[in-house]
């Protein structure tokens, strides 16, 4: 299995246009999460689904913010309009959906918006 | 708010030497779990101890729990420079009454561990 698979590595973009960021989870997992990582706030829960639907996206910034599993290998998180706050690392991470499993975390996308 | 806060924040160890790591915790868990990131990386899991147990190996890494101190330890024993990397403790989901999880995992700030060779 190829893991957790997060496209792009790396995305700068300007202020203001919007950003889509994708995740690919391990074939099987039934939970998907969308983390965000920065050194002053550490690594925050976005959003998870669980068997493609949101269950909790108390994380999510603000109405800029969305994201979205359509089926069970494909979620994107959406950033529109962007802002130089939301620089940061992004990543994805899937489980099985059952108690006592690790999480597998996807390499992250690094956003920089400038 | 974080779940689990690491201490130390930072440590500089020799090879060879072990390194310790602390988390503690706020609420009631269902397991605790430790994560390893490499520089420009990805969290990859190491261990899982469940609120049940109280002591866990895997190779190099030990880890205990303490629920009546909301604590937990890692210990790498050996350390080698291949090591050198940030630890984060994580606090796992409470089991729904369908026995599936549909929590989240929180994370603590981690600890910075650097392996001189």
């Amino acid at each position: 299995d190829a893991g957790v698979i997060q496209s792009p590595r790396h995305e700068v973009t300007e202020m203001g246009q919007e950003v889509t960021l994708r995740c690919k989870p391990i074939s099987g997992h039934n939970s998907l999460f969308w983390y965000r990582q920065t050194m002053m706030r550490g690594l925050e829960l976005l959003i998870y689904f669980n068997n493609n639907v949101p269950i909790d996206d108390s994380g999510m910034p603000e109405d800029r913010f969305s994201a979205k599993m359509p089926n069970a290998s494909f979620s994107t998180l959406k950033i529109q309009p962007s802002e130089p706050r939301d620089s940061a690392v992004y990543f994805c991470a899937s489980n099985l959906g059952a108690l006592n499993y690790g999480y597998t975390f996807g390499s992250g996308t690094r956003l920089t918006v400038v | 708010s974080q779940q689990g806060e690491e201490d130390p924040q930072a440590l500089s160890i020799q090879e060879g030497e072990n390194a310790t790591m602390n988390c503690s915790y706020k609420t009631s868990i269902n397991n605790l779990q430790w994560y390893r990131q490499n520089s420009g990386r990805g969290l990859v899991h190491l261990i899982l101890i469940r609120s049940n147990e109280r002591e866990k190996h895997s190779g190099r890494l030990r880890v205990t729990l303490d629920t009546s101190k909301k604590s937990s330890s890692l210990l790498i024993t050996a350390s080698r420079a291949a090591d050198t990397a940030s630890y984060f403790c994580a606090t796992g989901p409470r089991a729904n009454a369908g026995g599936t999880s549909y929590g989240k995992l929180t994370f603590g700030q981690g600890t910075i561990l650097t392996v001189h060779p």
